[in-house]
């Protein structure tokens, strides 16, 4: 399975965008990268995912490099409720079909 | 996105009893799975609760300490069981990401204390 690295912690100003990297060299041709958001007392947070081309939704934008092989969230215009730790996950295929693998994340801390 | 609810939302017990979790969902769902988080940790998978079957348990995990039902496509089960101080966790359930373009979805989780 494809593994991820992050950062283990950023931080950011309120209003600022948030742009958190995450490398994933490993990552197969058919593979998706997912985000994932968990905010303290509650359970991970979809929040997008994609294959090849960048993709925008209400929460945020994710930017995949050509080569597959690292990414980056972008939360446009963060606030102090963005503090969280955000998880990029490689969705695997085959017999781990499903099975996400949790590294340690980011820990985005948003202040005034 | 499915609605996913978790009960107990937190419970306290005492050690060498067994506790069940329980994961409902507002739609029938293909997939559901078990995850632990461990205080500070991140999550770890411990099973994919397959319906009409035995549950599939990652290494480290087995059936005996963490037996899984899955009656039908809107439930599922876990019984943390002959609890100790190291069972503290939070018990989290998933359900979906029926294929790679899908999505998993999480409850809120059990959190769980051992005295």
């Amino acid at each position: 399975d494809a593994k991820t690295t992050q950062p283990t912690s950023m931080d950011c100003a309120e209003g600022r965008a948030a742009n958190l990297p995450c490398n994933h060299s490993t990552i197969s041709g058919n593979e998706y990268v997912y985000w994932y958001r968990q905010i303290h007392s509650q359970g991970p947070q979809y929040i997008i995912h994609g294959l090849k081309n960048n993709e925008t939704n209400e929460m945020a934008s994710l930017i995949i490099t050509e080569d597959r092989k690292s990414s980056t969230l972008i939360l446009p215009h963060a606030t102090l409720r963005d503090t969280a730790v955000y998880y990029c996950i490689v969705s695997p295929g085959g017999t781990s079909y499903g099975k996400l693998t949790f590294g340690q994340g980011t820990i985005l801390t948003v202040h005034p | 996105s499915a609605v996913i609810s978790q009960k107990p939302s937190r419970d306290i017990c005492q050690r060498g009893t067994s506790l069940t979790i329980q994961c409902q969902v507002d739609s029938q769902v293909t997939m559901m799975f078990w995850y632990r988080q461990q205080p500070g940790q991140s999550l770890t998978l411990i099973a994919t609760a397959n319906q009409g079957s035995e549950a599939t348990y990652e290494s480290g995990f087995v059936i005996d300490k963490f037996p899984i039902s899955r009656p039908n496509l809107t439930f599922s089960t876990l019984t943390v069981s002959n609890m100790s101080p190291e069972d503290s966790s939070i018990y989290l359930c998933s359900v979906g990401g029926g294929t790679l373009d899908q999505p998993q979805h999480f409850g809120d989780g059990t959190r769980l204390s051992i005295l």
